[in-house]
């Protein structure tokens, strides 16, 4: 069946590292693939997606590529501010529509000062 | 920005009893969703909902839930006889054809 698995958290980085979520996924046919970010006290909030092979998703610094080869979409940010500490969930949907997801279990980022 | 709203934030009852979580999805959107998060777990699909009529459910979806659009504006949960697992976060979620999921802040079930 279909499938997310993202690294385990918590994820404790100082302010301007670089961060890398590594995000694998399982599925059959070629599924949209999304990051969710989680601040505390919100909800969920698309962060960016890619619909297909070698697409990249990008928005607020966040990059992430559709790798088909090796079935993955890791989460990368050159410089990390306080601000980005949240839970950040990699997703996939069957089609392009994002409706019914399937979510990783989350990766809990802390950035310290 | 609009926004999806979710009442109560936290809502807590006893095994057994009925609880209806509520939803007030964004106004011109079609797609309605809620999922579940148990507390250490993945976020899971629960059910979607479309022109008044459940378009998917898990597994999880038993005859203990079910799902109702009973005016314009609000989207229900209803969960006829709780159970200690039931207890979870519940995302409720929206969007129209062509926009991404907008979430609601939650409402967390605790069963007692």
């Amino acid at each position: 069946g279909n499938s997310v698995t993202q690294m385990e958290g918590p994820v404790t980085l100082s302010e301007e590292a670089f961060l890398t979520i590594n995000c694998t996924y399982t599925a059959t046919g070629y599924p949209s693939l999304f990051w969710y970010v989680q601040y505390p006290g919100e909800g969920l909030q698309l962060l960016l997606k890619a619909t297909k092979a070698d697409d990249k998703g990008s928005n607020k610094g966040f990059e992430a590529t559709y790798r088909k080869e090796t079935t993955s979409f890791h989460l990368e940010k050159g410089s990390v501010q306080v601000s980005d500490s949240a839970v950040y969930f990699c997703a996939l949907s069957r089609n392009n529509q994002g409706g019914k997801l399937i979510f990783g279990q989350g990766t809990e980022l802390s950035v310290k000062p | 920005e609009p926004e999806v709203t979710q009442t109560p934030s936290h809502q807590v009852t006893q095994m057994g009893q009925e609880v209806i979580l509520r939803c007030v999805p964004i106004s011109n959107h079609l797609y309605f969703y809620w999922y579940r998060q148990i507390l250490g777990q993945k976020v899971e699909f629960l059910v979607s909902f479309y022109n008044n009529e459940i378009s998917e459910k898990s597994e999880i979806f038993d005859d203990q839930f079910s799902v109702e659009r009973p005016d314009g504006s609000n989207f229900t949960l209803k969960i006829r006889s709780t159970k200690l697992e039931d207890s979870a976060m519940y995302f409720c979620a929206s969007k129209d054809g062509g926009s991404p999921l907008h979430f609601g802040n939650g409402t967390r079930l605790t069963v007692t």
